[in-house]
Protein backbone atom coordinates (compact mmCIF):
# COMPACT_ATOMS: atom_id res chain seq x y z
CA UNK A 1 0.00 0.00 0.00
CA UNK A 2 0.85 3.69 -0.56
CA UNK A 3 0.39 5.16 3.08
CA UNK A 4 -0.07 1.97 5.07
CA UNK A 5 -2.48 -0.92 6.60
CA UNK A 6 -6.59 -0.82 6.76
CA UNK A 7 -7.21 -3.57 8.74
CA UNK A 8 -9.45 -5.89 8.09
CA UNK A 9 -9.45 -5.91 4.24
CA UNK A 10 -12.84 -7.44 4.84
CA UNK A 11 -15.33 -7.61 7.55
CA UNK A 12 -19.48 -8.80 7.96
CA UNK A 13 -21.17 -8.49 10.95
CA UNK A 14 -24.76 -8.74 11.82
CA UNK A 15 -26.97 -5.73 11.33
CA UNK A 16 -27.33 -3.83 14.86
CA UNK A 17 -23.78 -4.90 15.75
CA UNK A 18 -20.44 -2.33 15.74
CA UNK A 19 -18.07 -2.10 13.08
CA UNK A 20 -14.17 -1.35 14.04
CA UNK A 21 -11.90 -0.63 11.27
CA UNK A 22 -8.39 0.33 11.48
CA UNK A 23 -5.61 2.16 9.70
CA UNK A 24 -1.66 2.70 10.08
CA UNK A 25 -0.33 5.49 8.11
CA UNK A 26 3.64 5.92 7.56
CA UNK A 27 4.55 9.23 7.49
CA UNK A 28 3.90 12.34 9.53
CA UNK A 29 0.46 13.85 8.39
CA UNK A 30 -1.89 16.90 8.82
CA UNK A 31 -5.07 15.14 9.35
CA UNK A 32 -6.85 12.01 8.55
CA UNK A 33 -9.70 11.35 6.67
CA UNK A 34 -12.21 8.36 6.52
CA UNK A 35 -14.11 7.49 3.04
CA UNK A 36 -17.16 5.30 1.80
CA UNK A 37 -17.41 3.82 -1.18
CA UNK A 38 -20.60 1.72 -2.63
CA UNK A 39 -19.60 -0.38 -5.29
CA UNK A 40 -18.92 1.32 -9.07
CA UNK A 41 -19.30 4.53 -7.16
CA UNK A 42 -17.03 7.51 -6.61
CA UNK A 43 -15.67 7.94 -2.62
CA UNK A 44 -18.02 10.19 -0.38
CA UNK A 45 -16.13 11.91 2.88
CA UNK A 46 -17.11 10.87 6.03
CA UNK A 47 -14.95 12.22 8.60
CA UNK A 48 -12.13 14.42 8.88
CA UNK A 49 -9.68 14.71 12.40
CA UNK A 50 -6.99 16.64 12.73
CA UNK A 51 -3.62 15.49 13.87
CA UNK A 52 -4.06 17.39 17.58
CA UNK A 53 -7.43 15.59 17.87
CA UNK A 54 -7.50 12.07 19.19
CA UNK A 55 -11.19 11.83 19.26
CA UNK A 56 -13.97 12.70 17.06
CA UNK A 57 -17.63 11.91 16.54
CA UNK A 58 -20.38 12.31 13.54
CA UNK A 59 -23.89 10.88 14.13
CA UNK A 60 -22.92 6.97 14.30
CA UNK A 61 -19.40 7.89 13.35
CA UNK A 62 -16.86 7.73 15.69
CA UNK A 63 -12.76 8.31 14.47
CA UNK A 64 -9.94 8.25 16.72
CA UNK A 65 -6.50 9.00 16.19
CA UNK A 66 -2.89 8.06 17.76
CA UNK A 67 -0.22 9.79 16.29
CA UNK A 68 2.26 8.07 18.05
CA UNK A 69 1.19 4.50 16.86
CA UNK A 70 0.43 6.21 13.26
CA UNK A 71 -3.15 4.62 13.90
CA UNK A 72 -6.30 5.26 13.62
CA UNK A 73 -9.89 3.44 13.73
CA UNK A 74 -13.43 4.14 12.45
CA UNK A 75 -16.25 2.47 14.45
CA UNK A 76 -19.67 2.57 12.97
CA UNK A 77 -22.16 1.84 15.88
CA UNK A 78 -25.58 -0.14 15.45
CA UNK A 79 -25.05 -0.88 11.77
CA UNK A 80 -27.50 -1.04 9.13
CA UNK A 81 -27.90 -2.58 5.72
CA UNK A 82 -27.05 0.21 3.76
CA UNK A 83 -23.33 0.68 5.64
CA UNK A 84 -22.49 -2.12 3.56
CA UNK A 85 -19.64 -0.61 1.52
CA UNK A 86 -16.21 -0.38 1.33
CA UNK A 87 -14.21 2.23 3.89
CA UNK A 88 -11.19 4.04 3.07
CA UNK A 89 -8.83 5.86 5.41
CA UNK A 90 -6.64 8.87 3.80
CA UNK A 91 -4.09 10.84 4.64
CA UNK A 92 -3.14 14.96 4.11
CA UNK A 93 0.46 15.34 4.74
CA UNK A 94 -0.17 19.47 4.49
CA UNK A 95 2.45 19.91 2.66
CA UNK A 96 2.73 22.34 -0.19
CA UNK A 97 2.60 18.80 -2.61
CA UNK A 98 -1.18 18.82 -1.18
CA UNK A 99 -1.58 15.08 -1.70
CA UNK A 100 -3.92 12.48 0.17
CA UNK A 101 -2.87 9.49 -0.05
CA UNK A 102 -5.55 6.11 0.39
CA UNK A 103 -4.79 3.14 2.01
CA UNK A 104 -5.87 -0.52 0.81
CA UNK A 105 -9.80 -0.23 2.41
CA UNK A 106 -11.80 -2.49 4.40
CA UNK A 107 -14.72 -4.27 2.36
CA UNK A 108 -17.99 -3.91 5.21
CA UNK A 109 -20.79 -6.61 4.37
CA UNK A 110 -23.43 -6.14 7.05
CA UNK A 111 -25.87 -8.94 7.02
CA UNK A 112 -29.46 -8.40 7.98
CA UNK B 1 -24.23 16.50 -2.72
CA UNK B 2 -20.28 17.39 -4.78
CA UNK B 3 -20.76 18.99 -8.32
CA UNK B 4 -18.05 16.89 -9.76
CA UNK B 5 -18.62 15.06 -12.79
CA UNK B 6 -17.29 12.37 -15.30
CA UNK B 7 -17.65 11.19 -18.51
CA UNK B 8 -18.13 8.85 -20.22
CA UNK B 9 -19.59 6.44 -16.93
CA UNK B 10 -18.22 3.31 -19.16
CA UNK B 11 -15.75 2.66 -21.97
CA UNK B 12 -14.95 -0.02 -23.59
CA UNK B 13 -12.23 0.59 -26.37
CA UNK B 14 -9.62 -1.52 -28.66
CA UNK B 15 -6.16 -1.57 -28.18
CA UNK B 16 -3.97 1.37 -29.55
CA UNK B 17 -6.84 3.83 -29.46
CA UNK B 18 -6.61 7.71 -28.32
CA UNK B 19 -8.92 8.63 -25.40
CA UNK B 20 -9.24 11.30 -23.36
CA UNK B 21 -11.38 11.33 -19.81
CA UNK B 22 -13.24 14.08 -18.91
CA UNK B 23 -13.67 15.85 -15.50
CA UNK B 24 -15.42 18.57 -14.32
CA UNK B 25 -16.07 20.54 -11.57
CA UNK B 26 -18.30 23.61 -10.50
CA UNK B 27 -16.87 24.30 -6.92
CA UNK B 28 -14.02 26.49 -8.28
CA UNK B 29 -11.80 24.83 -6.56
CA UNK B 30 -7.97 24.95 -7.36
CA UNK B 31 -6.61 21.17 -6.68
CA UNK B 32 -7.89 18.34 -8.74
CA UNK B 33 -6.58 14.64 -8.29
CA UNK B 34 -7.22 11.68 -10.69
CA UNK B 35 -6.65 8.06 -8.75
CA UNK B 36 -6.43 4.75 -10.54
CA UNK B 37 -8.34 2.31 -8.86
CA UNK B 38 -8.15 -1.51 -9.63
CA UNK B 39 -10.39 -4.79 -8.75
CA UNK B 40 -8.96 -4.89 -5.38
CA UNK B 41 -9.86 -1.78 -4.37
CA UNK B 42 -6.49 0.48 -3.32
CA UNK B 43 -6.97 3.96 -4.90
CA UNK B 44 -3.06 5.31 -6.75
CA UNK B 45 -2.85 9.01 -7.18
CA UNK B 46 -1.55 9.46 -11.22
CA UNK B 47 -2.00 12.85 -11.31
CA UNK B 48 -2.95 16.54 -9.32
CA UNK B 49 -3.13 20.02 -10.25
CA UNK B 50 -2.67 23.20 -8.05
CA UNK B 51 -4.52 25.54 -10.13
CA UNK B 52 -4.49 26.25 -14.13
CA UNK B 53 -1.22 25.40 -15.79
CA UNK B 54 -0.04 23.68 -13.16
CA UNK B 55 0.14 19.95 -13.06
CA UNK B 56 2.13 16.80 -11.59
CA UNK B 57 2.88 13.24 -11.69
CA UNK B 58 1.32 10.83 -8.87
CA UNK B 59 2.91 8.28 -6.73
CA UNK B 60 2.12 5.61 -9.38
CA UNK B 61 3.46 5.65 -12.40
CA UNK B 62 0.88 6.45 -15.45
CA UNK B 63 1.25 6.51 -19.21
CA UNK B 64 -1.42 9.03 -19.15
CA UNK B 65 -1.17 12.92 -19.38
CA UNK B 66 -3.57 15.71 -18.03
CA UNK B 67 -3.58 18.65 -18.68
CA UNK B 68 -5.49 21.93 -16.67
CA UNK B 69 -6.53 25.26 -19.25
CA UNK B 70 -9.68 26.10 -17.24
CA UNK B 71 -10.02 25.95 -13.49
CA UNK B 72 -13.18 23.58 -14.05
CA UNK B 73 -11.63 21.03 -16.23
CA UNK B 74 -8.99 18.77 -15.63
CA UNK B 75 -9.18 15.91 -18.62
CA UNK B 76 -6.97 12.66 -18.54
CA UNK B 77 -5.94 11.61 -21.97
CA UNK B 78 -4.29 7.83 -23.12
CA UNK B 79 -2.29 8.80 -26.13
CA UNK B 80 -2.11 4.62 -26.77
CA UNK B 81 -4.11 2.60 -24.77
CA UNK B 82 -3.25 -1.10 -23.96
CA UNK B 83 -5.32 -3.58 -21.63
CA UNK B 84 -2.85 -2.81 -18.60
CA UNK B 85 -4.51 0.43 -18.10
CA UNK B 86 -8.29 -1.17 -17.56
CA UNK B 87 -9.16 0.34 -14.56
CA UNK B 88 -11.53 2.59 -12.92
CA UNK B 89 -10.31 6.24 -12.67
CA UNK B 90 -11.38 8.50 -10.06
CA UNK B 91 -11.62 12.34 -10.58
CA UNK B 92 -11.54 14.36 -7.26
CA UNK B 93 -11.06 18.30 -6.46
CA UNK B 94 -10.88 20.07 -2.98
CA UNK B 95 -11.22 23.33 -1.58
CA UNK B 96 -8.21 25.26 -1.85
CA UNK B 97 -9.44 27.29 1.47
CA UNK B 98 -7.18 25.82 4.54
CA UNK B 99 -5.63 22.45 4.85
CA UNK B 100 -8.76 20.95 6.27
CA UNK B 101 -10.36 19.97 3.25
CA UNK B 102 -11.61 16.72 2.10
CA UNK B 103 -11.72 15.30 -1.43
CA UNK B 104 -15.23 15.53 -3.43
CA UNK B 105 -14.88 12.51 -6.24
CA UNK B 106 -17.01 11.80 -9.30
CA UNK B 107 -18.48 8.69 -9.87
CA UNK B 108 -15.46 7.50 -12.05
CA UNK B 109 -15.06 5.99 -15.21
CA UNK B 110 -14.37 2.88 -15.54
CA UNK B 111 -12.33 1.66 -19.07
CA UNK B 112 -12.04 -1.40 -20.30
CA UNK B 113 -9.39 -1.75 -23.27
CA UNK B 114 -9.76 -4.80 -24.77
Amino acid sequence: SQQGEEDPQALSIQEGENATMNCSYKTSINNLQWYRQNSGRGLVHLILIRSNEREKHSGRLRVTLDTSKKSSSLLITASRAADTASYFCATDAGSSASKIIFGSGTRLSIRP
Amino acid sequence: EADIYQTPRYLVIGTGKKITLECSQTMGHDKMYWYQQDPGMELHLIHYSYGVNSTEKGDLSSESTVSRIRTEHFPLTLESARPSHTSQYLCASRSNRGENSPLHFGNGTRLTVT
